[in-house]
């Protein structure tokens, strides 16, 4: 099925290790997004690709780094995981003149930091 | 900036009652988007209705509507004859034309049989 796929679904870091969240979109969508959720929190940005080539900084950008690689994949990177950094990941996408339709999300990726 | 206010974190509703999940914001653009997704337990974001500000007429999708108050900055879910799959945490989403779409913290729906 067409959509947004992430991976891994599931995810246990220790403290100081290093991982990469993958994300992919085959909607031909320009923009992607990565989102962290927490309870109570709702779902906060993290980083954004407006389109392939570009990134920009989010609401909660520190501890993290991102790549477009292209028009299909934006991945997300914990250069040295803290626990604060444990949390559900979703990797969004839309396209640039229609994110007024909303995004499609992926199915998450949680990730413990121990 | 952006703000979302969904003021009730946890509400119950009995099977086949109607419910109405509440959600205010603040902007100060005149034209914008707001959204109400769903997020059931399997945890994937599906989007359940979309209501454009400039639009008086308030969104409908099936039991699923919406009561747009544009002045009063008021945007809730109204869902009817509701069902034991509606169980969900339910996020209203604010954009105005950017490439951020500023979220709520949620508020989680149970349906009792």
């Amino acid at each position: 099925n067409a959509g947004v796929t992430q991976t891994p679904k599931f995810q246990v870091l220790k403290t100081g290790q290093s991982m990469t969240l993958q994300c992919a979109q085959d909607m031909n969508h320009n923009s992607m997004y990565w989102y962290r959720q927490d309870p109570g929190m709702g779902l906060r940005l993290i980083y954004y690709s407006a389109s392939e080539g570009t990134t920009d900084k989010g609401e909660v950008p520190n501890g993290y780094n991102v790549s477009r690689l292209n028009k299909r994949e934006f991945s997300l990177r914990l250069e040295s995981a803290a626990p604060s950094q444990t949390s559900v990941y979703f990797c969004a996408s839309s396209q640039r003149d229609r994110s007024n339709y909303g995004y499609t999300f992926g199915s998450g990726t949680r990730l413990t930091v121990v | 900036a952006q703000t979302v206010t969904q003021s009730q974190p946890e509400m119950s509703v009995q099977e086949a009652e109607t419910v109405t999940l509440s959600c205010t914001y603040d902007t100060s653009e005149s034209n914008y988007y707001l959204f109400w997704y769903k997020q059931p337990p399997s945890r994937q974001m599906i989007l359940v209705i979309r209501q454009e500000a400039y639009k008086q007429q308030n969104a409908t999708e099936n039991r699923f509507s919406v009561n747009f108050q544009k002045a009063a900055k008021s945007f809730s879910l109204k869902i009817s004859d509701s069902q034991l799959g509606d169980t969900a945490m339910y996020f209203c989403a604010f954009t105005a034309g950017s490439y951020q779409l500023t979220f709520g913290k949620g508020t989680k729906l149970s349906v009792i049989p």
